[in-house]
């Protein structure tokens, strides 16, 4: 099974801040990773897939980029709305495999 | 719009069965692939069990394997998981997903709200 390291498990950041969120994974998955977005309560979204495409209605402050097995999800300017626990996942074989999440919480 | 409706949760006992259903409308529901993902309390996503388009290829988590059993009916517009000898670590809220696309190796699109499984005694 392919595992999904992500880190950091929490930041703590403010309105307007850039953040950085990574995901490794154990083996080559090519642009097979996605990334949704969870808020309290609420069903997982998802923001990015094929590692850095953004699906359709997601802000553009959200963005995907990768370098062999290292995936990254960036908010360029963080807004209110996006205080949320974020998840990657692979989707290159089964059993599809998420990260372990990140929350990013107000600092 | 896309409204995927879980049913079928609540409280069992170890050991007892339970069936999931999900009802789905506002797409062509026999054009993709199906997922459930679990996500016990306070914790993160679990992949349990996704059916491509045609049902023709089944995945399972090594969690739950020989276990449960996905299925999906087309002229219903629904997808099934059948759960068998429940753990109490199958505790979870249980999420209908759709696929992307009809390959089960697709990101998961649209979400419904989930129904709570609880396994206790």
């Amino acid at each position: 099974d392919i595992q999904m390291t992500q880190s950091p498990s929490s930041v703590s950041a403010s309105v307007g801040d850039r953040v950085i969120i990574t995901c490794r994974a154990s083996q080559g998955i090519s642009t097979w990773l996605a990334w949704y977005q969870q808020k309290p309560g609420k069903a997982p979204k998802v923001l990015i897939y094929s590692a850095s495409s953004l699906q359709s209605g997601v802000p553009s402050r959200f963005s995907g980029n990768y370098s062999g097995t290292d995936f990254t999800l960036t908010i360029s300017s963080l807004q209110p709305e996006d205080f949320a626990t974020y998840y990657c996942q692979q989707t290159n074989s089964l059993p599809l495999t998420f990260g372990g999440g990140t929350k990013v919480e107000i600092k | 719009e896309v409204h995927l409706v879980e049913s079928g949760g609540g409280l069992v006992q170890p050991g007892r069965s339970l069936r999931l259903s999900c009802a789905a409308s506002g797409f062509s529901f026999d054009d993709y692939a199906m997922h459930w993902v679990r996500q016990a309390p306070g914790k993160g996503l679990e992949w349990v069990s996704s059916i491509t388009w045609n049902g023709n290829s089944i995945g399972y988590a090594d969690s739950v394997r020989g276990r449960f059993t996905i299925s999906r009916d087309d002229a219903k517009n629904s997808l099934y998981l059948q759960m068998d000898s429940l753990r109490p670590e199958d505790t979870a809220l249980y999420y209908c997903a759709k696929g992307r696309g009809g390959s089960s190796t697709s990101c998961l699109a649209s979400w419904g709200q989930g129904t709570l499984v609880t396994v206790s005694s």
